[in-house]
């Protein structure tokens, strides 16, 4: 019954390659989000997809395509691998709003992350 | 542009000495500012949403406090499973981003 699950949890590559991280949430939420946690453990926002519209897109090198085959799913594609991608890559999901009862629902659940190191 | 600012990095607690961590924030407009738990190689786990100042959240040992200009995490009397880094993030009420904190590195010891 895991909410936020991501595939792989280590992924260990050489630069250049090509690789994705899958993530599938079954919370129902209707916005998903990628951030990267670095080596200082700083967490940074990098995509957001809303209904499966792209809503966010930060200062992201264009290595780095996300996509949302629909409203559960969140994947990021990284192509030609560079040393300093190596990170902690979190997903995460929302819901995004004022529910019917007035209650309000920002709260973003994280996944277990993808610890991918370059080398 | 946001600012989260945690203080202390790091905290040493013997199991029963309570203390607070400090998350000072500046935003065009705050939706709202979130404390998370993060364990090592684990994802944050949520814990409180804070909307308004003077609002206060409780849960178990925790209790979370919001100002205008800052939020506190009080632990009382804390046990070693309460050791964890702790995250503090910011919502402008214009987007969707949090925007952490560096986080408070919390061990409490036997």
């Amino acid at each position: 019954d895991t909410a936020v699950s991501q595939t792989p949890k280590y992924l260990v590559t050489q630069m250049g390659n090509d690789k994705s991280i899958k993530c599938e949430q079954n919370l129902g939420h209707d916005t998903m989000y990628w951030y990267k946690q670095d080596s200082k453990k700083f967490l940074k926002i990098m995509f957001s997809y809303n209904n499966k519209e792209l809503i966010i897109n930060e200062t992201v090198p264009n290595r780095f395509s996300p996509k949302s085959p629909d409203k559960a799913h969140l994947n990021l594609h990284i192509n030609s691998l560079e040393l300093g991608d190596s990170a902690v890559y979190f997903c995460a999901s929302s819901l995004f709003g004022v529910g019917l009862a007035g209650e309000r629902n920002y709260e973003q659940y994280f996944g277990p992350g993808t610890r991918l190191t370059v080398t | 542009e946001d600012q989260v600012t945690q203080s202390p990095e790091a905290l040493r607690l013997q199991e029963g000495e309570s203390s607070s961590l400090n998350c000072s924030y500046t935003v065009s407009g705050l939706r709202g500012l979130f404390w998370y738990r993060q364990d090592p190689g684990k994802g944050p786990e949520f814990l409180f949403t804070l909307y308004s100042a003077g609002e206060e959240k409780e849960k178990e040992r925790l209790k979370a406090t919001l100002t205008k200009k800052e939020s506190f995490l009080h632990i009382t009397a804390p046990k070693p499973e309460d050791s964890a880094t702790y995250l503090c993030a910011v919502q402008a009420d214009s987007g969707y981003a949090l925007n952490f904190g560096k986080g408070t590195s919390l061990l409490v010891t036997p």
